[in-house]
């Protein structure tokens, strides 16, 4: 069983929908969950961290967390075409050890 | 500020000749990571550094693969006797503590031909 695990993808919504990306962890004593946006060529970039369980919002991006389902989410509402990249989820255990997935890749329709 | 600096961007190798990547990390960030990346694919974990000692290099694929960070800032990655399946994107990642964000840099393009 992978760690750290995404559905690759792509994932297509139109433009102004909201666009759900799922993640789930085996490691149930991580702590740190992260989501990176990667655009193609490029390297990641940090969207949003969460440490604890609920919802965190920023912007048209909310990241939601729960531990006991060992799943976080990403979603982003007014979805631009500016938002297609892939997007990769990575999860911490409290150490300095950060485990990546494979990453969703998300295709905004104009 | 400045950014994680990764040099070269792109660098072109024959198979069996020695490399070295640089990373400059983000100023105060005392820790410093190596990952790989290959084509469709996540991030792989290297290497890790905590100021100046490897606090974990088990990531690393074989002992053709060597890392330092004499001074607790620049690290360079150092590819003994490439070979075509090294070929990957090689990214470094600064954090201020172990459990902070990563920020990365641009990434070197290594291709082995």
């Amino acid at each position: 069983q992978k760690e750290v695990e995404q559905n690759s993808g792509p994932l297509s919504v139109p433009e102004g929908a909201i666009a759900s990306l799922n993640c789930t962890y085996s490691d149930r004593v991580s702590q740190s969950f992260f989501w990176y946006r990667q655009y193609s060529g490029k390297s990641p970039e940090l969207i949003m961290s969460i440490y604890s369980n609920g919802d965190k919002e920023d912007g048209r991006f909310t990241a939601q967390l729960n531990k006991a389902s060992q799943y976080v989410s990403l979603l982003i509402r007014d979805s631009q075409p500016s938002d297609s990249a892939t997007y990769l989820c990575a999860v911490s255990s409290g150490t300095y050890k950060y485990i990546f997935g494979t990453g969703t890749r998300l295709k905004v329709l104009a | 500020g400045a950014g994680v600096s990764q040099t070269p961007s792109n660098k072109v190798t024959e198979k069996g000749k020695y490399v070295e990547l640089r990373c400059d990390p983000i100023s105060g960030h005392t820790a410093l990571y190596w990952y790989r990346q290959s084509l469709g694919q996540g991030p792989e974990f290297l290497i890790y550094f905590q100021g100046t000692g490897a606090a974990d290099d088990s990531g690393l694929p074989n002992d053709r693969f060597f890392a330092v960070r004499p001074e607790g800032s620049v690290s360079t990655l150092k590819i003994q006797r490439t070979e075509r399946g090294d070929s990957a994107v090689y990214l470094c990642a600064s954090s201020l503590s172990g459990n902070s964000p990563l920020h990365f840099g641009n990434g070197t393009r290594l291709t082995v031909t």
